[in-house]
């Protein structure tokens, strides 16, 4: 079946580092994908998306490309801030359901 | 905007007791989600709705009951609540074409004694 591979946390940086967190999928047919963030205490929140293969999603200074060759989600950010400090989370579409990741720590320290 | 809305925030049962969680949209989604969310286990699906009066089971529904009176209403009963459900829940909610995201409540936090 359809399946979502992050890379285990927590991961811990210095402010204005560069940020990689890993994604990569198993899925039949063409999903789309998906990262969330979850700040503490509170719900997830959509963070960006992708829909075919190429395409890039971007907000917040965050971005992730959809590589179908590689199936591959890598989220990335060029200088992260403290406020950066969350749970992200990789997800593709499969039959009107969202197929999760175990989600990534980001821990940012000033 | 409300969104997705899960009452209550929190909540102390008792082992063996029962209680309704109650998720409202009003987004006029079609489907709706429950999902509990217990320390690195990530997300997992214990119920969902693709509509008014359907439900279907998800990956972890043992325990749980749920129902879908209302389009914007899901309601997730525990009819005799174990430790073992101590754990986050959130709903979420999404349109009913394929390759949509899911919009969230804010959770609520239930500890079973």
């Amino acid at each position: 079946g359809d399946s979502v591979t992050q890379m285990e946390g927590p991961v811990t940086l210095s402010e204005e580092a560069f940020l990689t967190i890993n994604c990569t999928y198993t899925a039949t047919g063409y999903p789309s994908l998906f990262w969330y963030v979850q700040y503490p205490g509170e719900g997830l929140q959509l963070l960006l998306k992708a829909t075919k293969a190429d395409d890039k999603g971007s907000n917040k200074g965050f971005e992730a490309t959809y590589r179908k060759e590689t199936t591959s989600f890598h989220l990335e950010k060029g200088s992260v801030q403290v406020s950066d400090s969350a749970v992200y989370f990789c997800a593709l579409s499969s039959n009107y359901q969202l197929i999760w990741g175990a989600g990534t720590k980001l821990i940012i320290k000033p | 905007n409300a969104g997705v809305t899960q009452t209550p925030k929190f909540r102390v049962l008792k082992t063996g007791q029962s209680m309704t969680l109650l998720c409202a949209q009003d987004m006029n989604h079609e489907y709706m989600y429950w999902y509990r969310q217990d320390p690195g286990m990530g997300l997992r699906l214990i119920h969902y709705s693709v509509g008014e009066g359907t439900t279907a089971k998800g990956e972890v529904p043992d325990g749980y009951n749920v129902s879908r009176l209302k389009k914007q209403n899901f309601l997730l009963g525990l009819e005799s609540a174990a430790p073992s459900q101590t754990s986050v829940y959130f709903c979420a909610s999404s349109y009913q074409t394929e390759n949509q995201p899911q919009h969230f409540g804010d959770g609520t936090r239930l500890s079973i004694l």
